[in-house]
């Protein structure tokens, strides 16, 4: 079954620092891979989305991420991260009919 | 703002009752999902609707029904309501059901039973 792990509950990462969040995936398929952010009180918007082509995919707010096939891995980067980034991100695969799996989520602290 | 826009915000109701939660896509989209929020089972698909026509079926219990109506907007249906019902509930939207159409989501509708 198609499943999704994102490793770190939580992440704090100083402001203007960088930032790698984690993300592995188990599917049989191709994968199209997406990662969301989810603001407190809001809904889910998509960061960057990977279907094929260049492995490494440009999003919004400065987000990008990398697909590496033999590590199953999709992790997230930013390479400066403002205050305004604290949240919650979720990594989630496509399985179909946009079936989304998604992961439990990781929740972005951003310390001044 | 994504343009799904979902109703009420917040519903806080006893157990054993129903309530109903609404759904409007995005304009131009035909395709809802809904998907369940909760702390214990995380981000759960629950079902989605094409055009009217339901298309797939995710972890979604039989005391919950959805449909879409013609105007596209959509309703999920929660009955015999317990404890653990309570969850954020989203509604998504995309153009269509293919893989590569990015889905929309809203705000949700947080519902709490006491």
């Amino acid at each position: 079954a198609q499943s999704v792990t994102q490793p770190d509950i939580h992440i704090t990462v100083s402001e203007g620092a960088s930032l790698e969040l984690r993300c592995n995936y188990s599917y049989g398929a191709t994968p199209y891979l997406f990662w969301y952010v989810q603001s407190p009180g809001q809904g889910l918007q998509l960061l960057l989305k990977y279907f094929s082509g260049d492995t490494l995919v440009q999003g919004i707010k400065g987000f990008e991420a990398e697909f590496k096939r033999s590590q199953s891995s999709f992790n997230l980067r930013k390479p400066s991260v403002h205050w305004s980034d604290a949240a919650e991100y979720f990594c989630a695969v496509g399985t179909g009919f946009q079936k989304l799996v998604f992961g439990t989520g990781t929740r972005l602290l951003v310390s001044p | 703002d994504s343009g799904v826009t979902q109703t009420p915000k917040h519903l806080i109701t006893a157990t054993g009752q129903r309530v109903t939660l609404r759904c409007s896509p995005r304009s131009g989209d035909l395709s809802v999902y809904w998907y369940q929020q909760s702390l214990d089972q995380g981000l759960q698909f629950l079902i989605q609707y094409y055009n009217g026509e339901e298309r797939a079926k995710g972890n979604i219990l039989e005391r919950f029904s959805a449909q879409q109506f013609p105007d596209l907007h959509s309703e999920l249906n929660l009955s015999s309501l317990e404890l653990g019902d309570s969850a954020l509930y989203f509604c998504a939207s995309s153009v269509d059901y293919s893989n590569g159409s990015p889905l929309h989501f809203g705000n949700g509708t947080r519902l709490t039973v006491t």
